[in-house]
């Protein structure tokens, strides 16, 4: 069975850094992009970046670009997420999920259970 | 980069009501095109790909179409446990996604 486990939620002040992590199993961690989407309290889905555990190829959105840090440690099928110096606006609900590329229109087959990180002071 | 839009934003229908959801790129997508569910609390999950091909396990109530820019969700008889908000993704081979704004959809 292919499960994606996340990390457990976390509160942190402004300023502080933070790395989530996203545990694959049941399938070659190494064969599949993993990739992360952020949900902002009552907010829709927005696409973060990719990373291929492999090669640990990476690819960020636009929007994330500088602003987080994707890695991979294939020999523990684990992904991250990380922040170096986190905002008050970083709160909200992360997802790891699984690119199943396949067939060449690639979708999010497999979602981890999402990780709430709330950042306050 | 190519944009998403979803109609409406959230509708509210009777139990067995036919519910259509469309999903407009601003620039021509193919096939490459995901529907999802999230339900309240929950976790997204994956409904259809390929714009028209039902994920396995999903009620065939449920169905897909479109080609291009225009994009259509369709469920054919609203049920209560399909009370979500529904999002359509783009895929382009350079593994830029993008999401659309969301649909909402309620009992009535």
């Amino acid at each position: 069975e292919v499960q994606l486990v996340q990390s457990g939620a976390e509160v942190k002040k402004p300023g502080e850094s933070l790395k989530i992590s996203c545990k694959g199993s049941g399938y070659s961690f190494t064969s599949y992009w993993i990739g992360w989407v952020r949900q902002m309290p009552g907010k829709g889905l927005e696409w973060m970046g990719i990373i291929y555990p492999g090669d640990s190829d990476t690819r960020y959105s636009p929007s994330f670009q500088g602003q987080v840090t994707i890695s991979a440690d294939k020999s523990i099928s684990t992904a991250y997420l990380q922040w170096s110096s986190l905002k008050a606006s970083d709160t909200a609900m992360y997802y790891c999920a699984r690119l199943n590329d396949v067939v060449v229109a690639a979708s999010l087959d497999y979602w981890g259970q999402g990780t709430l990180v709330t950042v306050s002071s | 980069d190519i944009q998403m839009t979803q109609s409406p934003s959230s509708l509210s229908a009777s139990v067995g009501d036919r519910v259509t959801i469309t999903c407009r790129a601003s620039q021509g997508i193919s096939n490459y095109l995901a529907w999802y569910q999230q339900k309240p609390g929950k976790v997204p999950k994956l409904l259809i790909y390929a714009a028209s091909t039902l994920q396995s396990g999903v009620p065939s109530r449920f169905s897909g179409s479109g080609s291009g820019t225009d994009f259509t969700l369709t469920i054919s008889s609203l049920q209560p446990e399909d009370v979500a908000t529904y999002y359509c993704q783009k895929y382009n081979s350079a593994l830029a996604l993008t999401f659309g704004g969301g649909t909402k959809v309620e009992i009535k």
